[in-house]
């Protein structure tokens, strides 16, 4: 069966110090792996999308890397607005639009 | 650009009655989803249009739910009767391309008494 593991649940960082987010994941057939950022009250916003190992995608402070059993959300020296949940997401080649999301990493910059 | 835009925000029902979600997506993405997140779980997919045809409703709980999209603009989620597991928020997104990033919109929260 698919699945996404998303870890840690929660993350305290202070401002500034860097650390990374885990997202691993079993799927038959990897498409593709989305990375997400959703504030309090709101949807999900897309972030990245890596389709293959080796494959890096760069935002402002967010780096995010594939290898083929995980991915990771790196973020470097953070500021306080960075604080949301990052959910990771996959997509199967046989059903490519079906999403199968992580329960999320909880972020919290303190300034 | 306008984003994906979901309505009402919140709503409060009681155990047997019905409720009627819409989503509007963002204008011209043919592809349309539903996906929800009960308490403490990740979100899910519930099901998929391409314009006004639905391509995949593997993810529907049972047949007190019932999606449609007129036209292949506009959908609508309707619960009927509801039960209280039904309660969580209930998430739309479009793409413009299959398989493509789906963008989100902001949710409605149901809540079933």
């Amino acid at each position: 069966e698919d699945q996404v593991t998303q870890s840690p649940e929660a993350l305290r960082l202070q401002e500034g110090e860097s650390s990374s987010l885990n997202c691993s994941y079993t799927v038959s057939g990897l498409r593709g792996l989305f990375w997400y950022r959703q504030d309090p009250g709101k949807g999900p916003e897309f972030l990245f999308t890596l389709y293959s190992a080796g494959e890096e995608k760069e935002k402002e402070r967010l780096k995010a890397t594939l290898t083929k059993k995980e991915s990771f959300l790196h973020i470097t020296a953070p500021k306080p607005e960075d604080s949301a949940t990052y959910l990771c997401a996959v997509q199967a080649r046989r059903n490519f639009n079906k999403f199968y999301f992580g329960s999320g990493t909880k972020l919290n910059v303190k300034p | 650009e306008a984003g994906v835009t979901q309505f009402p925000s919140h709503s409060v029902i009681e155990k047997g009655q019905t409720v009627t979600l819409r989503c509007d997506p963002i204008s011209g993405h043919d592809n349309l989803y539903w996906y929800r997140r009960v308490m403490g779980k990740e979100i899910k997919f519930l099901l998929h249009f391409v314009k006004e045809s639905k391509q995949d409703e593997s993810g529907m709980p049972n047949n007190r739910f019932l999606a449609e999209r007129t036209g292949g603009t506009y959908s609508t989620l309707k619960v009927q009767p509801a039960e209280l597991e039904d309660s969580g928020v209930y998430f739309c997104a479009s793409s413009q391309d299959q398989g493509g990033p789906q963008h989100f919109g902001d949710g409605t929260r149901l809540s079933i008494l």
